[in-house]
């Protein structure tokens, strides 16, 4: 089982529409979770941190379920910038050597006029 | 202020040449990784630096490939001899004490034929 799985994707959504990433986590230990984007041909760039309380940003709104170790971001009203790759990325603790960054697939969003 | 930045940006070699790619992180960030992205998959470690010690290249394939950051600031990572299977971008990030927010380079997209 991969450490961290998410959706396949692509995602080919209407501008306007509301989308919605999951992901899983295979590690318990893990104790930081991010969303990354990665436009096409970019690297990737850090989108928002994933709180246990959930937290939103504007239309993103991430949420973290630590018993089913799963991960979700919505994105509201989708506007054609929003079209990337979105990275789930889980922080796995590694004994005296701080965390190690575990990344997705990656699941590809389009948003079409 | 700058970000890291990556050279080259393309390289096209044939099997079993040598290749090198060289990184300047951000100024002050003392943690420096290489990441390695394969096409349609999220990046994965090769190796990460506090200051100028590797402290873990747990996944680096030393047979092949090796790293240094001599005066904890700029890396090189090196692969010698080049596999067809090496084609891929090579990112690096850098990132500052305990913060988890990792600031990615552009990349260095390898070919190898």
């Amino acid at each position: 089982r991969k450490e961290v799985e998410q959706d396949p994707g692509p995602f080919n959504v209407p501008e306007g529409a509301t989308v919605a990433f999951n992901c899983t986590y295979s590690n318990s230990a893990s104790q930081s979770f991010f969303w990354y984007r990665q436009d096409c041909r970019k690297e990737p760039k850090l989108l928002m941190s994933v709180y246990s309380s959930g937290n939103e940003d504007g239309r993103f709104t991430a949420q973290l379920n630590r018993a089913s170790q799963y991960i979700s971001l919505l994105i509201r009203d989708s506007k054609l910038s929003d079209s990337a790759t979105y990275l789930c990325v889980v922080n796995l603790p590694i004994y005296n050597q701080g965390g190690k960054l575990i990344f997705g697939q990656g699941t590809e969003l389009s948003v079409k006029p | 202020e700058a970000g890291v930045v990556q050279s080259p940006r393309y390289k096209i070699i044939e099997k079993k040449q040598p290749v090198a790619f060289w990184c300047n992180p951000i100024s002050g960030h003392n943690t420096l990784y290489w990441y390695r992205q394969n096409l349609g998959q999220g990046p994965e470690l090769l190796i990460r630096y506090e200051n100028e010690e590797a402290v873990d290249d747990s996944q680096l394939p030393k047979d092949r490939f090796s790293a240094e950051r001599l005066k904890g600031v700029d890396s090189t990572l090196k692969i010698q001899p080049a596999e067809l299977g090496d084609s891929a971008v090579y990112l690096c990030a850098s990132s500052t004490g305990n913060s988890y927010e990792q600031y990615f380079g552009p990349g260095t997209r390898l070919t190898v034929t």
